[in-house]
């Protein structure tokens, strides 16, 4: 079974700060890899969506890379602002659907 | 474009009842996923179809879960009966692939007693 852990559970940040934020997979049978953000009391947003073809996704300041051999996928935000604050989810997609437990991130005004 | 909805967002239900939760996927979304969240457990797929179809139901937890769709813009979970233990977030996501950007719903938060 899938397994996808993401490290560090909380992180909190001045604003401004560059940050990474850190996906592993179990196993590397997959069809891509979604970073997603979740808002307190709400349902998730999707970020990035990266195929197993692919190395790396890019959306404003948001750039999400994948490296299937090692099972990992990073989340690096440039430039964080208070209105990043939110639990960031990664999900594995194979023959399943596995999601991380997320990293809970603060962004310090 | 409304987005995936859920009704109803919440629901307080007492231990043995029936509890049916609705999800009204995207227009032209081929895929529809049902997760359940809770602090212990985080995000569990409990069963996705597609084009109408149950493609993979092993995240059911048993036999009082069952999930229906009987056409394109319409899909229930139903719980019969309810327990305590089934209290948690409810989400319906879509897609228009099984293998795409899947949208999620708000949610629907279920409290039984």
């Amino acid at each position: 079974k899938q397994e996808v852990t993401q490290i560090p559970a909380a992180l909190s940040v001045p604003e401004g700060e560059n940050l990474v934020l850190n996906c592993s997979f179990t196993d590397s049978a997959i069809y891509n890899l979604q970073w997603f953000r979740q808002d307190p009391g709400k349902g998730l947003t999707s970020l990035l969506l990266i195929q197993s073809s692919q190395r790396e996704q890019t959306s404003g300041r948001l750039n999400a890379s994948l490296d299937k051999s090692s099972g990992r996928s990073t989340l690096y935000i440039a430039a964080s602002q208070p209105g990043d604050s939110a639990t960031y989810l990664c999900a594995a997609s194979g023959n399943q659907f596995y999601f991380g437990t997320g990293t809970s991130l603060t962004v310090i005004p | 474009d409304a987005g995936v909805i859920q009704s109803p967002r919440h629901e307080v239900t007492e231990m043995g009842q029936e509890v049916t939760l609705r999800c009204k996927p995207i227009s032209g979304h081929n895929s529809l996923f049902w997760y359940r969240q809770t602090m212990m457990r985080g995000l569990e797929l409990l069963i996705y179809f597609n084009n109408n179809v149950p493609i993979d139901d092993s995240g059911m937890p048993e036999d009082r879960f069952s999930a229906k769709m009987p056409n394109a813009s319409f899909s229930t979970l139903k719980i019969q009966p309810s327990e305590p233990r089934d209290s948690a977030v409810y989400f319906c996501a879509s897609s228009t692939t099984p293998k795409e950007t899947q949208y999620f719903g708000p949610g629907t938060r279920l409290l039984v007693l």
